[in-house]
Parts: C-alpha cells; sequence; structure tokens
C-alpha cells in the first residue's frame, strides 16, 4: 500500500513554543490530507482536511489560529502547533488520500507523540 | 449523523481459538467502509475496503464482510502477533472512526 512518513516521531517542548510536524506522502501524490489527534484509549478525532494550494477545513472546535496547516505540495503538509502548552500534549497522526477510482483510500502516517512540558 | 459502534470493546483469545468483531454503521451515502490495525504508539495499518453490502475481502487470518448495516471482521487461528486496536471507520464524505477493539491473543 501506500506509504506516509511523519516527521518527528516524537518531540517534547517547553510551554509557550511552537511545534511544527510534517506529513509526507512517499510514492503517491495526495490532493487532500488529514490531521488527527488521539488520546490515550481513544479513537482518532479529525482536526482538520487539508487541500493542496487551499486553506484548510477546521473541525469545530479546534482552533485554526492555534493550529497551522500548511499544504504547500502534492507530497507535504504541515502542522504547526503554536504557544504550545501541556494540554496540547496528545499522539497526532496525518492520513493522506490516494485516488482509487471512483473512491478514495486514506493511508495514515506512524504519528508524531506531543509532549509539552 | 453518522455514527459507528464497535464490539466489543476489548477481547481476549486464546492462540488459535477464532472470532468476529463487530463494526454497526449508520451512515448517509455509505462511500466504503475502512478497517484498520493500530498497534500502540503507531499510525492506524490499512486492512480492508468494503464497498458494498454481500462484499467479502481476505488478508492471511482476516476476513471482512458488510452488510447493510454492520461489517465483521473474523479472525481465523489467531496468534499472539494479531493483537492490536482494529478499527472501524464509514465514509460518506470523510472518515468517521469507531472507538474500536482491542483484541489480545495471549500464547
Amino acid at each position: 500500500g501506500a506509504v506516509v512518513s511523519q516527521h518527528p516521531s516524537r518531540v517534547i517542548c517547553k510551554s509557550g513554543t511552537s511545534v511544527k510536524i510534517e506529513c509526507r506522502s512517499l510514492d503517491f501524490q495526495a490532493t487532500t490530507m488529514f490531521w488527527y489527534r488521539q488520546f490515550p484509549k481513544q479513537s482518532l478525532m479529525l482536526m482538520a482536511t487539508s487541500n493542496e494550494g487551499s486553506k484548510a477545513t477546521y473541525e469545530q472546535g479546534v482552533e485554526k489560529d492555534k493550529f497551522l496547516i500548511n499544504h504547500a505540495s502534492l507530497t507535504l503538509s504541515t502542522l504547526t502547533v503554536t504557544s504550545a502548552h501541556p494540554e496540547d500534549s496528545s499522539f497526532y497522526i496525518c492520513s493522506a488520500e490516494e485516488r482509487s477510482g471512483p473512491y478514495n483510500e486514506q493511508f495514515f502516517g506512524p504519528g508524531t507523540r506531543l509532549t509539552v512540558l | 449523523e453518522d455514527q459507528v459502534t464497535q464490539s466489543p470493546e476489548a477481547l481476549r483469545l486464546q492462540e488459535g481459538e477464532s472470532s468476529s468483531l463487530n463494526c454497526s454503521y449508520t451512515v448517509s451515502g455509505l462511500r466504503g467502509l475502512f478497517w484498520y490495525r493500530q498497534d500502540p504508539g503507531k499510525g492506524p495499518e490499512f486492512l480492508f475496503t468494503l464497498y458494498s453490502a454481500g462484499e467479502e475481502k481476505e488478508k492471511e487470518r482476516l476476513k471482512a464482510t458488510l452488510t447493510k448495516k454492520e461489517s465483521f471482521l473474523h479472525i481465523t487461528a489467531p496468534k499472539p502477533e494479531d493483537s492490536a486496536t482494529y478499527l472501524c471507520a464509514v465514509r460518506p464524505s470523510r472518515l468517521t472512526f469507531g472507538e474500536g477493539t482491542q483484541l489480545t491473543v495471549n500464547p
């Protein structure tokens, strides 16, 4: 299947700093990428949908000024957590959509564990 | 509102003991039901996509089936390495995930 990478896999930062997470589709072009966060023992919660060359669409309750998403190319999307606080500590997962006939399949990255001290 | 309910929440099996995981869904205009496997600390790994009732797909010890209201993930003669959380998701326009079933297979 298609491969999606994320970098970094783990990051620890001080409260108030900003953290950037990269998501890349390695062997296909992804017109749409998605960002999720996952708390322990919970399922994935969609944060935003990112289309190449346009502004991201955020889910209700997700602060767009805090979670900046840039989808600069067909293989790269970035999530920047601005002025991170301990409550932002979570597992962040991106996915990229590959068109497969009339339907699209999503492939997920390995996730980024963010810990804010 | 789209809803996905997975059962059971947790399942413990002995190696070789076959069983099934359930995913019940309510969605307006199904454009795919997806099964993923997630290991601790990792992103979901794609397993299957099912598009229409009656469809079945197999991969090694796993077999996924789909009806108009639910999907089953059958695990035949599981091994300890099958231990993981199995996630079901449906898609009208975007993925809606269930809470997952945590499967533990004991040797």
